[in-house]
């Protein structure tokens, strides 16, 4: 069965510079959430979108921004990189908010 | 804002014993799931409890939903060495908007 795609898998950047991560939905999911993990803590929600638009939001910092494109794939753009933002990214889809199935996550290292 | 709160934090069990993690959350919640992460992978669903009042099980695994949705509760019976990873709940504060709780970080020793 599809899965939850990230890419990519691992990303390392320098502090101010910008990042692009990528997440693609199992098909026909119309929710798409974005998660934060740092190191021993729970995932803290960025933000979701049901049907391409912004549903809620959470603690993404203003450097931050996501959109959902027409065929569902979501993109979270990071900007002004700082070493605080080094974690794991999870995106996750849902049909309707239920289960949320997550993808195995982006691993990003700021340096 | 909305906090949901997990105890205990570490469990160290012997393989065969019982084990529970407790969620509670700050405000009254429309459901709770429930999600189990093995070390160095991703967040997998068990179940989402809707009811108040609301037991599931999964095999050796029993789900509660607390009579006023504002606690939770997961019991393992006869823990195995594949029962371990961090269980979180989550509940949904929002449309479409999970507040994960802190984790219980389950270790079964053989």
């Amino acid at each position: 069965a599809a899965g939850v795609i990230q890419s990519p898998r691992h990303l390392i950047k320098e502090k101010r510079e910008t990042a692009t991560l990528k997440c693609y939905p199992i098909p026909r999911h119309d929710t798409v959430y974005w998660y934060q993990q740092g190191p021993g803590q729970d995932p803290q929600f960025l933000i979701s979108f049901y049907e391409k638009m912004q549903s809620d939001k959470g603690s993404i910092p203003d450097r931050f921004s996501a959109q959902q494109f027409s065929d569902y794939h979501s993109e979270l753009n990071m900007s002004s990189l700082e070493l605080g933002d080094s974690a794991l990214y999870f995106c996750a889809s849902s049909l309707s908010g239920y289960e949320q199935y997550f993808g195995p996550g982006t691993r990003l290292t700021v340096t | 804002g909305q906090q949901v709160m997990q105890i205990p934090q570490y469990q160290h069990v012997q393989e065969g014993e019982d084990f529970t993690t407790y969620c509670n959350s700050s405000t009254t919640l429309s459901n709770i799931q429930w999600y189990k992460q093995r070390p160095g992978g991703h967040p997998v669903f068990l179940i989402q409890l809707v009811k108040s009042g609301e037991v599931k099980k999964q095999k050796r695994l029993t789900f509660q939903f607390g009579e006023a949705k504002k606690n939770s509760s997961l019991h393992i019976t006869a823990t195995q060495t594949t029962d371990v990873g961090t269980y979180f709940c989550a509940g949904i504060s929002g449309t479409y908007k999970y507040i994960f709780g802190t984790g219980t970080r389950l270790k079964v020793l053989a």
